[in-house]
C-alpha cells in the first residue's frame, strides 16, 4: 500500500497568513493526489484534485502543486473559515490512503 | 442538488454485524462509483471500500478485507456496507462518498454524506 505523510501535523496561524502544508507519498503517484478540508463534527469536503485542479466553488486562495511523490497545499491569505484540518489522499491505486492530517488553528 | 444520506449506524456488541446504507438523491446513481470512508474518534480519515458504478468491481482496505462487503442497488439509488465480526477498532463515523472519474480510474471523492456512527462495545 502507498503510505502518505504530512507536515506539519499542526500549524498556528493568523488571519491573512500564508500557510503551506506538505504531503509526501511513499512511492510515485504522478498527479493522483487530492486535498480535503474537514471542520470539527463535519464531513470532509474536496478542495483540490489531480494535485493542482481546484474544485468548482472552492476559493482561489487555495492552491495545490507538486507531482511524483511531493505535494503542497497553499492557503494564501488565511480566512477565519479556513481554520480546519486538511488531509491529502492518493488516488494512484487501491487501497486509497490518506495522510494523517494537518490542523490549522489560531 | 446532490445529496448523500447514510443510515444504519448503531451500538453493537463485539462479534456482531451491521449493515450501513447510503441513499443518493439529485443525480443518476449508477453513473458514479462510490466509497466508504471511516473516522475513528479523534483520529484521521481511513478509506474502507469502493465499488464501481455498475457494481461489478469492488475494492477494500486490507484492514476490512474478508470482514466487510460493499454492494449497491442502482434501482434504489442505495449503497450498502455489510460489516461482520465487528471489533472495537471498527468504532467510527462512516461516510459514503462519490468517486470522481471512471473506467477504473478515480481521482478524488467529490460529494460526502454527513456520516453515521458505529460503536462496537
Amino acid at each position: 500500500d502507498i503510505q502518505m505523510t504530512q507536515s506539519p501535523s499542526s500549524v498556528s496561524a493568523s488571519v491573512g497568513d500564508r500557510v503551506t502544508i506538505t504531503c509526501r507519498a511513499s512511492q510515485v503517484i504522478g498527479s493522483w493526489l487530492a486535498w480535503y478540508q474537514q471542520k470539527p463534527g463535519k464531513a470532509p469536503t474536496l478542495l483540490i484534485y489531480s494535485a493542482s485542479s481546484l474544485r468548482g466553488g472552492v476559493p482561489s486562495r487555495f492552491s495545490g502543486s507538486g507531482s511524483e511523490t511531493d505535494f503542497t497545499l497553499t492557503i494564501s491569505g488565511l480566512q477565519p473559515e479556513d481554520f480546519a484540518t486538511y488531509y491529502c489522499q492518493q488516488a494512484k491505486s487501491f487501497p486509497f490512503t490518506f495522510g494523517p492530517g494537518t490542523k490549522v488553528d489560531i | 442538488e446532490v445529496q448523500l444520506l447514510e443510515s444504519g449506524g448503531n451500538l453493537v456488541l463485539p462479534g456482531g454485524s451491521l449493515r450501513l446504507s447510503c441513499v443518493l438523491s439529485g443525480f443518476t446513481f449508477s453513473r458514479y462509483a462510490m466509497s466508504w470512508v471511516r473516522q475513528a474518534p479523534g483520529k484521521g480519515l481511513e478509506w474502507v471500500s469502493g465499488i464501481s458504478g455498475s457494481g461489478d468491481t469492488t475494492y477494500y482496505a486490507d484492514s476490512v478485507k474478508g470482514q466487510f462487503t460493499i454492494s449497491r442497488d442502482n434501482s434504489k439509488n442505495t449503497l450498502f456496507l455489510q460489516m461482520n465480526s465487528l471489533r472495537a477498532e471498527d468504532t467510527a463515523v462512516y461516510y459514503c462518498a462519490t468517486m470522481m472519474g471512471g473506467g477504473g480510474y478515480y481521482y478524488a471523492m467529490g460529494v460526502w454524506g454527513q456520516g453515521t456512527t458505529v460503536i462496537v462495545s
